[in-house]
Order: structure tokens, then C-alpha cells, then sequence
């Protein structure tokens, strides 16, 4: 029951070296997420994918693109990394864009930016 | 504009005291949801609680329980009897049913509960 598999858990980037956060759910949810969370900021919105398809920006988008690359994966890449994008990435996932559905998250990708 | 505080950074408090985790919200929409996630030392979010803005019933669930006042704008959370299993950080968010419903969250800042034994 894996619920939304996040790779890798771990990684630590030198400045200007790109990357991809894979993100992969196994609910048949519609609608998924990206979100960063730093300290003392909560969870911010960097993109989302309300169904397959489509892609729009959230709340922090400079500096990241994504890929709804089917139903069930949707990913994040970073081109150029930058020491303010160290943070904790979470994704996540809903059944549908209806708002009164909660979001399932997986467990986080610790990016460090040297 | 959608904003959620969560004016408490961190609450320590020693094992079976009650605690409460205030969670106050801003938004222009009649209709809208309220959510409650808990973030463990080990790190994954876990939902615990959904709410609708036509729904003031307070809600328990253990030893825990939420009082919705739209009057006051705020969503509160208790943990009765705290356990050393509650430290964690918990998150208040926000989810607009508005013309776009894309079904985005806003997260308040969250709070650090200490349950010390």
C-alpha cells in the first residue's frame, strides 16, 4: 500500500547542477502537488497538476518546472540549482480537484544546495 | 486574500496536560474547507481532520478535539491528556471552493508541540 513514493529521499546538489524529483502515486488520484516547506513557513505551493494534462504554477514557481508524465507520476526539475532551493520538496496527491478532499502526501526529499 | 496563521511556533508541555493549538484563517470565499496535519520527527504529513465552512459542529476523535468558530475566523485543535507520541508539528491549511478549484492548500506556518514525559 505505498500510497505516493517520493525519489530520492535524499540528495545534495552543487550550484547550477540540474535535477528531477520523481513523484509517483499508486491511488489513481487525479490531481497532484508540489510543495516546499522551510523553516517557519509552513508548506508553500511551487506547482500543481489538477488532472492529467494540465500543469499550473502555485505560489513559488521561479527557479522549477514539472512534468505530468501520466495519471500517476508527476515530476519537479530544477534546472539551474540554487542555494535558496535547499529545502524539504513534498508531494501529494487527491482523488479530484474538489476542494473538500485531503490531500495524501508522500514522505519528502531533503535537497541540500552547496 | 487566503492566509492562514498559526501564531504559536512552539508549546512544550509535560505528559497529561491539555494543549491547544490555535489556527486562525482569512478568506473571501463563502465556501471553503479547513484541515489539520500532524508532521511526526519522522517527517511524513498525516491528515487528521477535514472541516466545512457550513459545518460549526465541533468534532472529537479520541483525545482530540476541534472548534470551528466562524464567528472568530479560527479552527482550534486540543489534545486532552497529551502523550510524549503527540510532540510533532502540526499544520492548520486552507482550501477555497472557488471558480478555479484546483483543490490547492494553504498552510499556516505550524506549531511545534513538545510533549516532554
Amino acid at each position: 500500500n505505498a500510497g505516493v513514493t517520493q525519489t530520492p529521499k535524499f540528495q545534495v546538489l552543487k550550484t547550477g547542477q540540474s535535477m528531477t524529483l520523481q513523484c509517483a502515486q499508486d491511488m489513481n488520484h487525479n490531481s497532484m502537488y508540489w510543495y516546499r516547506q522551510d523553516p517557519g513557513m509552513g508548506l508553500r505551493l511551487i506547482y500543481y497538476s489538477a488532472s492529467e494534462g494540465t500543469t499550473d504554477k502555485g505560489e513559488v514557481p521561479n527557479g522549477y518546472n514539472v512534468s505530468r508524465l501520466n495519471k500517476r507520476e508527476f515530476s519537479l526539475r530544477l534546472e539551474s540549482a540554487a542555494p535558496s532551493q535547499t529545502s524539504v520538496y513534498f508531494c501529494a496527491s487527491r482523488r479530484g480537484a474538489e476542494s473538500n478532499q485531503p490531500q495524501h502526501f508522500g514522505d519528502g526529499t531533503r535537497l541540500s544546495i552547496l | 486574500a487566503q492566509k492562514v496563521t498559526q501564531a504559536q511556533t512552539e508549546i512544550s508541555v509535560v505528559e497529561k496536560e491539555d494543549v491547544t493549538l490555535d489556527c486562525v484563517y482569512e478568506t473571501r470565499d463563502t465556501t471553503y474547507y479547513l484541515f489539520w496535519y500532524k508532521q511526526p520527527p519522522s517527517g511524513e504529513l498525516v491528515f487528521l481532520i477535514r472541516r466545512n465552512s457550513f459545518d460549526e459542529q465541533n468534532e472529537i476523535s479520541g483525545r482530540y478535539s476541534w472548534n470551528f468558530q466562524k464567528s472568530t475566523s479560527s479552527f482550534n485543535f486540543t489534545i486532552t491528556a497529551s502523550q510524549v507520541v503527540d510532540s510533532a508539528v502540526y499544520f492548520c491549511a486552507l482550501s477555497e471552493w472557488g471558480s478555479s478549484n484546483t483543490g490547492k492548500l494553504i498552510f499556516g506556518q505550524g506549531t511545534t508541540l513538545q510533549v516532554k514525559p
